[in-house]
């Protein structure tokens, strides 16, 4: 049963446009949103995240909303650069959930051509 | 500080053989955590820590032990390893703190099973 789902495994775009990631989860305890980048032969890094009491939230170049009625978030990079060329996971978690555990989606390969 | 470290970056194993990876973090988390990454399948957690001395099973634990003596030690051992068990493992800390989800990743450790 895959709670948190990224639907496409990858996404091309041009340097410069906006690049769109969407996250669809099934629990509905899920209160809490994050989006993590990695590079090959590395980590994951943290990146943006969101509570279930917002809608939107802005970093930079980079904005997290969140439809909770649709049970759906999207990630959008705006302009896209080619450093932003990586994997983009999407993870979820719920307040009550012991040890503050993460689920994570599959995963989309962004690649940002130049 | 260092952050994360795993160690080996790198192994290969043998069917039937054992091995421990090491898991070392210098941030004086709380919670600490073992995923495994595999194609197409994101990442699952194995076993997590709520602090030294516990531990917890994750999404995945078959095949799997760990152990938390150290709170900035967190080891995952396989004790007779299978080549469904080739993988890219991900340690990871964080905080315990009301809200707080971030967790923060080592480089991982590829795994090859034969």
């Amino acid at each position: 049963d895959q709670q948190v789902k990224q639907n496409s495994p990858s996404l091309s775009v041009q340097e410069g446009r906006i690049s769109i990631l969407n996250c669809d989860y099934t629990n509905s305890m899920f209160d809490y949103f994050l989006w993590y980048k990695k590079y090959p032969a590395e980590g994951p890094t943290f990146l943006i995240s969101i509570s279930s009491i917002k809608d939107k939230n802005e970093d930079g170049r980079f904005t997290v909303f969140l439809n909770k009625s649709a049970k759906h978030l999207s990630l959008h990079i705006v302009p896209s650069q080619p450093g932003d060329s990586a994997v983009y996971f999407c993870a979820a978690s719920a307040r009550e959930t012991s040890g503050s555990r993460l689920t994570f989606g599959e995963g989309t390969q962004l690649t940002v051509n130049p | 500080n260092a952050g994360v470290t795993q160690t080996p970056k790198f192994r290969v194993l043998k069917t039937g053989q054992s091995m421990t990876l090491l898991c070392a973090q210098d941030m004086n988390h709380e919670y600490m955590y073992w995923y495994r990454q595999d194609p197409g399948m994101g990442l699952r957690l194995i076993h997590y820590s709520v602090g030294e001395g516990t531990t917890a099973k994750g999404e995945v634990p078959d095949g799997y032990n760990v152990s938390r003596l150290k709170k900035q030690n967190f080891l995952l051992g396989l004790e007779s390893a299978a080549p469904s068990q080739t993988s890219v493992y991900f340690c990871a800390s964080s905080y315990k703190r009301e809200g707080t989800y971030e967790q923060y990743f080592g480089p991982g450790t590829r795994l090859t099973v034969t």
